[in-house]
């Protein structure tokens, strides 16, 4: 009964080459998230994505950020010509998700362990 | 825009007496609050949660109270104990799911 995974655990990129996050949800979960933790600063969220579908990226840095989740496969937040700023550790969280209905309070997300990315 | 916020970044108890932490919000759509522990180096990990429709809920040494026309919650934990140091967050999520957390609160239980 896994949890979610991601890989890398840890990865380091140079500046400008790009980075590649993997998140594998828990079996069943069809809702993938994605939040950056900064250092020193708390989780901020990044984007929602269902299968197939991104429905909030109101967090996603406008260039060079990119995500998706595909029917088969993990999900992949993707960074292209990685820089300094961009060093954090990203985590991804799934959930079973819900209805959208007012009446059905959202469920709970479980976390992977987070890829720490350093850019040098 | 920080819809959830934690004032305080660091709160430190003696191991026996009660640690309160604090969560303020803004948004009025979120109808489900969450509290998460933190490890260094490890995800966040569900701790516990209250649904807008109630102002407390309870689990063992953990309690949070909601409420609503403060746009306030805070968790409670008693007795604390050193396990319990840990980073904490606050999240909120309204009806589409989408979470929004606080900057978390470090607590430090020394015995």
């Amino acid at each position: 009964n896994a949890g979610v995974m991601q890989n890398p655990r840890h990865l380091v990129r140079r500046r400008g080459q790009e980075a590649r996050l993997r998140c594998s949800p828990v079996k069943g979960h069809s809702h993938v998230y994605w939040y950056r933790q900064l250092p020193e600063e708390g989780l901020k969220f990044m984007v929602y994505l269902q299968k197939e579908n991104i429905i909030d990226e109101s967090g996603m840095p406008k260039e060079r950020f990119s995500a998706e989740f595909p029917k088969e496969g993990p999900s992949i937040l993707r960074i292209q010509q990685v820089v300094r700023g961009d060093s954090a550790a990203y985590f991804c969280a799934s959930s079973r998700g819900q209805g959208v209905l007012l009446s059905i309070p959202s469920d709970e997300q479980f976390f992977g362990p987070g890829t720490r990315l350093t850019v040098l | 825009d920080q819809q959830v916020k934690q004032n305080s970044p660091s709160l430190s108890v003696q191991e026996g007496r009660i640690s309160i932490l604090n969560c303020d919000y803004t948004n009025s759509m979120f109808d489900y609050f969450l509290w998460y522990k933190k490890y260094p180096a490890e995800g966040p990990t569900f701790l516990i949660s209250i649904s807008s429709i109630k102002d407390k809920n309870e689990d063992g040494r953990f309690t949070v109270f909601l409420n609503k026309s403060a746009k306030h919650l805070s968790l409670h934990i008693v007795p604390s104990q050193p396990g319990d140091s840990a980073v904490y967050f606050c999240a909120a999520s309204a009806f589409n799911n989408d979470m929004r957390f606080g900057a978390g609160t470090r607590l430090t239980v020394k015995p």
